[in-house]
């Protein structure tokens, strides 16, 4: 039962160029979050999405950031046009549906970015 | 605003004894509270997690304990292995449901000494 997917795993733009960060969910699950964790920092949610829908985008940054979840395919995190200041890790997590309680989010292994 | 905190930035602990990892939050609105374990260049893994009904939860070696009136949780594991050392994360959620965002402290380095 393979875990969340993330590619690329490392990513280096230039400031300017357009960043693509995918995530593949785990099998079943059908609820996707992506937070960034800037150097020394802890992780910061940015956006919560089910297939075709963007459910909280409360820590997006206004411009520049985009995130979907397709009917078919992975999340796409994109950062357009990048800044220095984008450089960070960022990681995807999934969870199931759930109807009482809670249930976990699982992590995959993050997208290191690093803009030159 | 850092609604949820961890003010020991690292901790190092002798194998066998007890590591004792702290967080304290701010919103009254959270109500599950979770513990993540990260290595260097992984992602964060789950450990063990409480409802705010609850006071205390042990898997294992893990007790969470919560303190609702005083806002603030704790992580022990006893005993202390080599294995343990890496960044812990406290994180928390506001909701009734599973399907919320998770806010984070800034981790703890725990480092075990052989």
């Amino acid at each position: 039962n393979a875990g969340v997917m993330q590619n690329p795993r490392h990513l280096v733009r230039r400031r300017g160029q357009e960043a693509r960060l995918r995530c593949s969910p785990m099998k079943g699950h059908s609820h996707v979050y992506w937070y960034r964790q800037l150097p020394e920092e802890g992780l910061k949610f940015m956006v919560y999405l089910q297939k075709e829908n963007i459910i909280d985008e409360s820590g997006m940054p206004k411009e520049r950031f985009s995130a979907e979840f397709p009917k078919e395919g992975p999340s796409i995190l994109r950062i357009q046009q990048v800044v220095r200041g984008d450089s960070a890790a960022y990681f995807c997590a999934s969870s199931r549906t759930v109807t009482s309680g809670w249930y976990e989010q699982y992590f995959g292994p993050g997208t290191r970015l690093t803009v030159t | 605003d850092q609604q949820v905190k961890q003010n020991s930035p690292s901790l190092s602990v002798q194998e066998g004894r007890i590591s004792i990892l702290n967080c304290d939050y701010t919103n009254s609105m959270f109500d599950y509270f979770l513990w993540y374990k990260k290595y260097p260049a992984e992602g964060p893994t789950f450990l063990i997690s409480i409802s705010s009904i609850k006071d205390k939860n042990e898997d294992g070696r893990f007790t969470v304990f919560l303190n609702k009136s005083a806002k603030h949780l704790s992580l022990h594991i006893v005993p202390s292995q080599p294995g343990d050392s890496a960044v812990y994360f406290c994180a928390a959620s506001a909701g009734n449901f599973g399907n919320e965002k998770l806010t984070f402290g800034t981790g703890t380095r725990l480092t075990i000494i052989p």
